[in-house]
């Protein structure tokens, strides 16, 4: 079956550590994959995503991540997390080259920078 | 703010009654998605329409039953509510030009069934 998996659930940094969140998705055809992030209290918002091209992807807010074809992996990193990074985060996925859009999302991880 | 709003906000209903859910598209997108998030969770697809037609389903019984309007607004219905469609109901819109595309989400409707 198609599926996304996010390896941490809950992790907590100090302000200016690197953050690194893993997914994984199952399947090995085309994939479209996409970041979300969900701060308190507002609605998804789009981080990053990756259709084609340079697997490394840059985002918003400082945010990459970077695609591996052969882990069926899309890990997303920030250098220094702020405060203000605090969120929730997913991995999503869709599968094939139609646009469809059909997204199938990890279960989330919840990030908790102390200041 | 992404330009999509969904209503109500929250809503209370009983087992075995039904329920509609609305949601206005970002203005010039013609395709709306509906999720279902419960607690904990991430979201998990409904289905999708594309200008007024069904363009895939999810895992998801034919209770849950959905419309796009000629405006791209939508609604999402479900029939005989069980206590487990207690969830955030997400709707999102996006632009499809030619294989890539962006979902916007709205800020999602709370239901509980109790």
């Amino acid at each position: 079956a198609q599926s996304v998996s996010q390896h941490n659930h809950h992790v907590i940094l100090s302000e200016a550590a690197s953050l690194e969140l893993g997914c994984n998705y199952s399947y090995g055809g085309t994939v479209n994959l996409f970041w979300y992030v969900q701060y308190p209290g507002q609605h998804l918002q789009l981080l990053l995503k990756y259709f084609s091209g340079d697997p490394l992807v840059k985002g918003i807010k400082g945010f990459e991540a970077e695609f591996i074809k052969s882990k069926f992996s899309f890990n997303l990193r920030k250098p220094s997390v702020q405060w203000s990074d605090t969120a929730e985060y997913f991995c999503a996925v869709t599968y094939g080259s139609s646009n469809t859009g059909k997204l199938i999302f990890g279960q989330g991880t919840t990030l908790q920078v102390k200041p | 703010e992404t330009g999509v709003t969904q209503s109500p906000t929250h809503l209370i209903k009983t087992r075995g009654q039904q329920v509609t859910l609305r949601c206005s598209s970002q203005s010039g997108h013609n395709t709306v998605s509906w999720y279902q998030q419960a607690l904990g969770q991430g979201p998990q697809f409904i289905f999708q329409y594309y200008r007024e037609e069904e363009n895939g389903r999810g895992n998801f019984p034919p209770r849950f039953s959905g419309l796009q309007f000629p405006n791209y607004s939508s609604e999402l219905n479900v029939n005989a509510l069980e206590l487990d469609d207690s969830a955030l109901y997400l709707c999102a819109s996006s632009l499809v030009q030619g294989l890539t595309y962006e979902q916007y989400f709205g800020p999602g409707t709370r239901l509980t069934v109790t």
